[in-house]
Order: C-alpha cells, then sequence, then structure tokens
C-alpha cells in the first residue's frame, strides 16, 4: 500500500508569488490534515479536511487556504508569500474512525527568497 | 482545553545512556496517545502507540505507559544508540471530529 505522497519536494518562491501543495493520502483514508513546521514555532496545525469539508482549523491567515477532492487528494495554497512562509509542510492522513493514528508524508520544503 | 505538554529539548545523551522523555496530556475522555518520531530532513513516522489505560505501546526498543491517573505517557528507551537521534513527539487522538494533537517535540542527539 502506497503511503502519503507530497509534491513537490521543495520548492523556491519569491515574496508575493503564491504556491499550491499537493498531497495524496494513503488508499481509503478521507481525512487530510496539513502542517506547518519551522525551527521557531515547531508543528503547528494548518487544517483538515474530510469528504471534501475543512473540518478543522489553525490560527493561520487566510493567507493559507486548502481544498480536498472527491478523491481525497488535498492541495493547500498560499497566497502573497512572505519570508516569514518558509517551512517544511506536512500533509497527513487518517482513517476515520475512533483513537486513529495519522500517516505522514515526507514534505514540501518551501523556500521564500 | 485540551493539550499536550512535553520536556523542553534538546536532550543530549551518550551512547548506550538511559533516555526519559515526559509526556502529559489534558483531555476529556479516553484518548488514545502517540509517540512520534522525525528523523532530520523526513516526515513524521509513528513510533509506538496505546489505545486504553495501562496499555504500554513498544516499538525498537522504545516503550511507554498510557497512565491514566497521571494523565502521562513518558517515552523510555534503556540504551540509546547514535541512529536514535531524532525529533520526538507525544501525541494524542481522542476520536470523534478527531485530529491528531502534537506537543512541540523534543530533540534528542545522542553522542559516540
Amino acid at each position: 500500500k502506497a503511503g502519503v505522497t507530497q509534491t513537490p519536494r521543495y520548492l523556491i518562491k519569491t515574496r508575493g508569488q503564491q504556491v499550491t501543495l499537493s498531497c495524496s493520502p494513503i488508499s481509503g483514508h478521507r481525512s487530510v490534515s496539513w502542517y506547518q513546521q519551522t525551527p521557531g514555532q515547531g508543528l503547528q496545525f494548518l487544517f483538515e479536511y474530510f469528504s471534501e469539508t475543512q473540518r478543522n482549523k489553525g490560527n493561520f491567515p487566510g493567507r493559507f487556504s486548502g481544498r480536498q477532492f472527491s478523491n481525497s487528494r488535498s492541495e493547500m495554497n498560499v497566497s502573497t508569500l512572505e519570508l516569514g512562509d518558509s517551512a517544511l509542510y506536512l500533509c497527513a492522513s487518517q482513517l476515520e474512525g475512533s483513537n486513529t493514528e495519522a500517516f505522514f508524508g515526507q514534505g514540501t520544503r518551501l523556500t521564500v527568497v | 482545553g485540551d493539550s499536550v505538554t512535553q520536556m523542553e529539548g534538546p536532550v543530549t545523551l551518550s551512547e548506550e545512556a538511559f533516555l526519559t522523555i515526559n509526556c502529559t496530556y489534558t483531555a476529556t475522555g479516553y484518548p488514545s496517545l502517540f509517540w512520534y518520531v522525525q528523523y532530520p530532513g523526513e516526515g513524521l513516522q509513528l513510533l509506538l502507540k496505546a489505545t486504553k489505560a495501562d496499555d504500554k505501546g513498544s516499538n525498537k526498543g522504545f516503550e511507554a505507559t498510557y497512565r491514566k491517573e497521571t494523565t502521562s505517557f513518558h517515552l523510555e528507551k534503556g540504551s540509546v544508540q547514535v541512529s536514535d537521534s531524532a525529533v520526538y513527539f507525544c501525541a494524542w487522538n481522542s476520536g470523534g471530529y478527531q485530529k491528531v494533537t502534537f506537543g512541540t517535540g523534543t530533540k534528542l542527539q545522542v553522542i559516540p
């Protein structure tokens, strides 16, 4: 069974640009969560999608958005990039059900210059 | 509110030393508890888990026991290796509209 796949692995963007990151969950997993990881702030929850609906949201500005497609694949978008958006963006998928663990992709390393 | 608190790092140990990383949680109900590990440049991997009180999760020589009375899930290993150098995250999931909630992570460095 394939794991969680994130593309691209690395990305360099300029301030003010926008970026879209992609995540393909494990087959059968309908919950997809996104996290931002930086050395200063650690692992921070961005949002979670289930069946194409945003179910949970972290404390990030509106420049950060996401969506989920009918096949459970998810994308997140960051508009008007700032230097502080440089981070490792991690996607995780889960089976629906009580107390299931999250399975993570390898992440997308975004550098904003 | 619901949260996970784990000990601050970094933790530096010599090879073959004993490791403890403390984790306590604040949650209603009966959450499942997890330890994740992140090696440099990688995503997080599940290390072990426990789904009910007094359960012991174990993997690769690491152990953690779900202590409901003290709301703790401390990670231990009897003899660490250089290859154990990584960041360790405590986490929990209460079910329902679940998302896994993570602690801040503890960086472990093992020196030869």
